[in-house]
C-alpha cells in the first residue's frame, strides 16, 4: 500500500527560528514529491521534487529530496507568524497519476 | 494562482436530502480530482476526471458520484446525504501532461 508519513505531527515555535518539516514515503511507482501549504482554505502549491539532490528555493523555504533514502525535508528559516499553517507533502504516483497525502504537520509561529 | 472555484464554501443541510458539490476551473485543464479531508487527516482521493465523458473511482470508497460533460466543470453529487458524509470536500486539477494539482478552496460539508 502507498504510504507517506510526515513528522513531526505539530511543531510550535518562535518567530524567527529554522524550522526543518520531513516527509518520508513508500509508493509502488514514484513520480514526483510535492509540498503544498494549507491555511485555512485550499491548500497552495510550494514545490515538486523528481531528481534526488537538487535543492528548490523560493524565498525563506527550501526543499530538497533524497530518492535512494526515499524522503524530502521543507525548510522554513527565519520563520514569521504568516508560516503558521498545516505543510502537506504528496507523492504523485506514476502511471495512476494520483496523489497520496501525508497526514500533515501543523506548524505554529508564535510572536 | 489557480482559478479554481467551488461552491458552496459551507453548507449544512439534513440527512437524507440530495446535493450537488460544484466544481469549476478556468486554466481549461484536462484533469480534475474529488478529494475529502476530514478534520486532522490525510487528503483522500475519491473521484477523478482525465477530461469530457471520463470519470474513474478513487482510492477512498464513497457514496458520491460525479460527472464531467464540460473540461471546466466537474460536479460532486450525494443522492441521499447521511452524517458520516460530514468533511470537506477539496476539488482540484491539472494539465494533462504535467503533476501540479491546483486545489480550489474547499466545501466543508456538516450532515445532521
Amino acid at each position: 500500500e502507498d504510504k507517506v508519513v510526515q513528522s513531526p505531527l505539530s511543531l510550535v515555535v518562535h518567530e524567527g527560528d529554522t524550522v526543518t518539516l520531513n516527509c518520508s514515503y513508500e509508493v509502488t511507482n514514484f513520480r514526483s514529491l510535492l509540498w503544498y501549504k494549507q491555511e485555512k482554505k485550499a491548500p497552495t502549491f510550494l514545490f515538486m521534487l523528481t531528481s534526488s539532490g537538487i535543492e528548490k528555493k523560493s524565498g525563506r523555504l527550501s526543499s530538497i529530496l533524497d530518492k535512494k533514502e526515499l524522503f524530502s525535508i521543507l525548510n522554513i528559516t527565519a520563520t514569521q507568524t504568516g508560516d503558521s499553517a498545516v505543510y502537506l507533502c504528496a507523492v504523485l504516483i506514476q502511471g495512476a497519476q494520483k496523489l497520496v497525502f501525508g497526514q500533515g504537520t501543523r506548524l505554529t509561529i508564535n510572536p | 494562482e489557480a482559478d479554481i472555484y467551488q461552491t458552496p464554501r459551507y453548507l449544512v443541510i439534513g440527512t437524507g436530502k440530495k446535493i450537488t458539490l460544484e466544481c469549476s476551473q478556468t486554466m481549461g485543464h484536462d484533469k480534475m480530482y474529488w478529494y475529502q479531508q476530514d478534520p486532522g487527516m490525510e487528503l483522500h482521493l475519491i473521484h477523478y476526471s482525465y477530461g469530457v465523458n471520463s470519470t474513474e473511482k478513487g482510492d477512498l470508497s464513497s457514496e458520491s458520484t460525479v460527472s464531467r460533460i464540460r473540461t471546466e466543470h466537474f460536479p460532486l453529487t450525494l443522492e441521499s446525504a447521511r452524517p458520516s458524509h460530514t468533511s470537506q470536500y477539496l476539488c482540484a486539477s491539472s494539465l494533462l501532461g504535467t503533476d501540479t494539482q491546483y486545489f480550489g478552496p474547499g466545501t466543508r460539508l456538516t450532515v445532521l
